[in-house]
């Protein structure tokens, strides 16, 4: 059975940059046929997709979040990550990592959550 | 991108049947975007109930059931159990499958 498990600082300041990564056990991050992404839930709000990335490094990502994130995957290590920079409040959220299968156009797992409050 | 509509809440006693609609547009689930649903329990990781409009994974109930028609999906939960209570949301796989976008979130309690 395929886990996804987020980890990185829960409290970043305003400006900075948020830096998350998650690892994956039970499978691999170089499958065919699977992407890798980063999606987050700011307190009572909906859901926001901010992007994902392959095995081979390629990625896509949310336009209304572009200018700001970059991701990395490390196939060594098993894991991808996320960068945010410039943080604000509004930057504050659940962020959750998730597995997208390409043939079943759909995010097959997921993990907890981690949550990341910006503040001063 | 705007989110798609989901109600905020649905109810319903043990053994009914409840219905948790995901209205989008013209440009995503009316475009023939593929639609999934999950379930979310506090604390716990989300679950993929539905994907593809209407296949259940391996392991999911057929009590839960997935529809699309025009612009809006359903998932369709029967025979409602303690266990099904939680937050639901959509999902939609945009155009060239390379950006996604969720529904406003669902809760539902049961009675």
């Amino acid at each position: 059975q395929v886990q996804l498990q987020e980890s990185g600082p829960g409290l970043v300041k305003p400006s900075e940059t948020l830096s998350l990564t998650c690892s994956v056990s039970g499978g691999s991050v170089s499958r065919r046929g699977a992407s890798w992404s980063w999606i987050r839930q700011p307190p009572g709000k909906g859901l926001e997709w901010i992007g994902d990335i392959f095995y081979s490094g390629s990625t896509n990502y949310n336009p209304s979040l572009k200018s700001r994130v970059t991701m990395s995957v490390d196939t060594s290590k098993n894991r991808f990550s996320l960068k945010l920079s410039s943080v604000t409040a509004a930057d504050t959220a659940v962020y959750y990592c998730a597995r997208f299968i390409t043939e079943s156009d759909c995010f097959d797992m997921w993990g907890q959550g981690t949550m990341v409050t910006v503040s001063s | 991108q705007s989110a798609l509509t989901q109600p905020a809440s649905v109810s319903g006693s043990p053994g009914q049947s409840i219905t948790i609609s995901c209205t989008g547009t013209s440009s995503d689930i009316g475009n023939y975007d593929i639609v999934s649903w999950y379930q979310r329990h506090p604390d716990k990781a989300p679950k993929l109930m539905i994907y593809e409009d209407n296949q259940r994974p391996s392991g999911v109930s057929d009590r839960f059931s997935g529809s699309k028609s025009g612009n809006t999906a359903s998932l369709t939960i029967s025979g409602l159990q303690a266990e099904d209570e939680g937050d639901y949301y959509c999902c939609s796989s945009e155009g060239r499958r390379n950006s996604y976008v969720f529904g406003s979130v669902t809760k539902l309690t049961v009675l």
